[in-house]
């Protein structure tokens, strides 16, 4: 089954307001990592979290990590209508090296 | 300092026929990964290379598929007598050691006919 899973599955916003989306996961993980992928384009990395941390800052970007809960949420502030994309959460687990990805979460930022 | 290279970007092929598709990773990464997109869903694992050497297939389909990463030249995949169902986003990714980010190129769509 899959190992990542986000939510919500589409998220439509208006420009500048803040973005949310969650991941949940099931097995122990060393990392947990966010891409983005335009239409139709390759993967975009955004941010890697590691199992011993619980949040990390990147420009607009903030991602936190609650490996208790198995869940991971990536926050994008002042969203702008170039951050409409489908962002993946991926987890790596203990002892193997293929990443798990969820089925996406589609962003749409209006105007 | 060049991103993961695919191509081609675009290949069409006939039922029966082969698709090779070819992934040159970033430079210095010696760590090669192999997805697959259907449309509309995530990335499936496929399989994990080092140089000449197959770490880890657990994705790979047992038939029809194989994956190569020579000492010299691009990493390649292989879908022989290709079906409709081959049709999909094939991604290669590549990283600098085993535990460290995987950068993406940009896929090759495989559209089997």
């Amino acid at each position: 089954s899959q190992q990542g899973e986000e939510d919500p599955q589409a998220l439509s916003i208006q420009e500048g307001e803040n973005a949310t989306m969650n991941c949940s996961y099931k097995t122990s993980i060393n990392n947990l990592q966010w891409y983005r992928q335009n239409s139709g384009r390759g993967l975009v990395h955004l941010i890697l979290i590691r199992s011993n941390e619980r949040e990390k800052h990147s420009g607009r970007l903030r991602v936190t990590l609650d490996t208790s809960k198995k869940s991971s949420s990536l926050l994008i502030t002042a969203s702008r209508a170039a951050d409409t994309a489908s962002y993946f959460c991926a987890t790596d687990r203990q002892g193997a090296q293929k990443l798990v990805f969820g089925q996406g979460t589609r962003l749409t930022i209006n105007p | 300092n060049a991103g993961v290279m695919q191509n081609p970007r675009h290949l069409v092929r006939r039922r029966g026929q082969e698709a090779r598709l070819r992934c040159s990773p970033m430079k210095g990464h010696s760590h090669v990964y192999w997805y697959r997109q259907l449309p509309e869903e995530g990335l499936k694992f496929m399989v994990y290379l080092q140089k000449e050497n197959i770490i880890d297939e657990s994705g790979m389909p047992k038939e029809r598929f194989s994956a190569e990463f020579p000492k010299e030249g691009p990493s390649i995949l292989r879908i022989q007598q290709v079906v409709r169902g081959d049709s999909a986003a094939y991604f290669c990714a590549s990283s600098l050691d085993y535990k460290e980010t995987q950068y993406f190129g940009p896929g090759t769509r495989l559209l089997v006919l």
